[in-house]
């Protein structure tokens, strides 16, 4: 069983659509959790950082953790064409970093 | 503010060749900096990271090696480059428990 799972997509809504990315993780030992955002041929940049269960909210991005359920989201609101990305979450409970594989979101105008 | 760059940010090797990738980080002092490779479709895998000069862990046996010749730089290296080292290999360093990555270089083996 890998420790994070993530679908890999591709998810493609229309512009304004409400997008919802998920992952799950198999560590309970896990305790921060991060979002990062992709674009083609481009390294990854931090989008949101949450520490434990409870919800973050940023602008229009909204990341959600369910520790009991080993569950994590990130949701956009009113999404955008300049969205359409790779989503990866990723989570830590020490010194190193696990990855999930990435979400490719296409938001159509 | 923390900025690192990666260079070069494109690479077409033979294989065989040798490689020298190199990664430096302003802004900040004793970064732990990392190495990652991301294959097609794949998520980030974990090649080396280091705590300081001279300290390096490695993750995954490969024909791969890094250095820490100074506190702000990181360098991976080969001596004979395979077809499956191609892919993006992202530097990255961490502050508390966030990352930040570089730019990225994408190597390609023929």
């Amino acid at each position: 069983q890998k420790e994070v799972e993530q679908d890999p997509g591709p998810l493609s809504v229309p512009e304004g659509a409400i997008v919802s990315l998920n992952c799950t993780y198999s560590n309970s030992a896990f305790q921060y959790f991060m979002w990062y955002r992709q674009y083609s041929r481009k390294g990854p940049e931090l989008l949101m950082y949450t520490y434990s269960s409870g919800n973050k909210e940023d602008g229009r991005f909204t990341a959600q953790v369910d520790k009991s359920s080993k569950y994590i989201s990130l949701f956009i609101r009113d999404s955008q064409p300049s969205d359409s990305a790779t989503y990866l979450c990723a989570m830590t409970g020490g010194f190193k970093t696990i990855f999930g594989a990435g979400t490719r979101l296409f938001v159509k105008a | 503010s923390q900025t690192i760059h990666q260079w070069p940010a494109t690479l077409v090797q033979p294989v065989g060749s040798p490689l020298s990738l190199e990664c430096t980080v302003e802004g900040t002092s004793n970064p732990n900096l990392y190495w990652y490779r991301q294959a097609a479709g794949r998520g980030l895998q974990l090649l080396f990271y280091s705590v300081g000069i001279g300290q390096i862990s490695s993750e995954v046996p490969q024909n791969l090696s890094a250095s820490r010749p100074q506190d702000r730089q990181f360098i991976l290296s080969s001596k004979k480059l395979l077809l499956s080292d191609s892919g993006f290999y992202l530097c990255a360093w961490r502050v508390g428990n966030e990352q930040f990555f570089g730019p990225g270089t994408r190597l390609t083996v023929l």
